[in-house]
């Protein structure tokens, strides 16, 4: 199995619905992130967390929202989705600085 | 701000030639510096992870280099194969006070010809 799993991997949705996307990890690292990558602008921070309960704001966290509610999940959600949101979406882990990625969500909002 | 490029967006050579990918980064105050690869429609893999006090890392026909100073990392493969076809990416690490932030560039598209 998979070291970081994210569910779902492909998702299609509407402008202004409400959308979910879930990570999770058997790594038992404390440290989760969420990336968006979009073509030609890399990979880009969303938010962090360090712990249980906390939660850090990355760099292009406007129109997002998570929940680190246990040490395994750090789920990301898109409040009112709109479509310059449509992007490829990374969880990720880390120990001792070194990062480790789940396969990604791909999200269409249209 | 720090600004991580990697120069060329795309390459293509041979099958079992040594090829070097480059990455520079404008910010030299970085903690560490990882390569990764990404295969279309996957995630990324870690490659190999340079911290700041090191010159190298080698895991196999990769290795990796690293010039603080000059802003400079270097990912080597040697006798290319294949499956060495992916996008790959660097990434460097600053930290200040708890505080992080990861910067990739946009990476290098690679493609081996058989």
């Amino acid at each position: 199995d998979a070291d970081v799993t994210q569910t779902p991997r492909n998702r299609i949705t509407k402008t202004g619905k409400r959308i979910m996307l879930e990570c999770s990890q058997t790594k038992g690292h404390d440290r989760m992130y969420w990336y968006r990558q979009d073509p030609g602008l890399g990979l880009r921070l969303i938010y962090y967390s360090f712990d249980v309960k906390d939660i850090n704001k990355g760099e292009i966290s406007d129109g997002y929202s998570v929940s680190r509610q246990a040490q395994a999940k750090f789920s990301l959600s898109l409040e009112s989705a709109i479509p310059n949101q449509t992007a490829l979406y990374f969880c990720a882990t880390s120990v001792y600085n070194e990062q480790f990625f789940g396969p990604g969500t791909r999200l269409t909002v249209l | 701000k720090q600004e991580v490029t990697q120069i060329p967006a795309a390459l293509s050579v041979p099958e079992g030639e040594n090829l070097v990918l480059n990455c520079s980064f404008t910010d030299s105050a970085i903690y560490n510096l990882q390569w990764f690869r990404q295969d279309p429609g996957k995630g990324l893999t870690s490659l190999l992870l340079i911290q700041s006090s090191q010159r190298e890392q080698t895991s196999g026909r990769l290795n990796a280099s690293l010039d603080k100073s000059s802003g400079r990392s270097t990912l080597y493969i040697a006798a290319s194969q294949p499956g060495d076809s992916a996008t790959y990416l660097c990434a460097v690490l600053m930290t200040n006070f708890g505080n992080e932030k990861l910067t990739f560039g946009t990476g290098t598209r690679l493609t081996i010809i058989p």
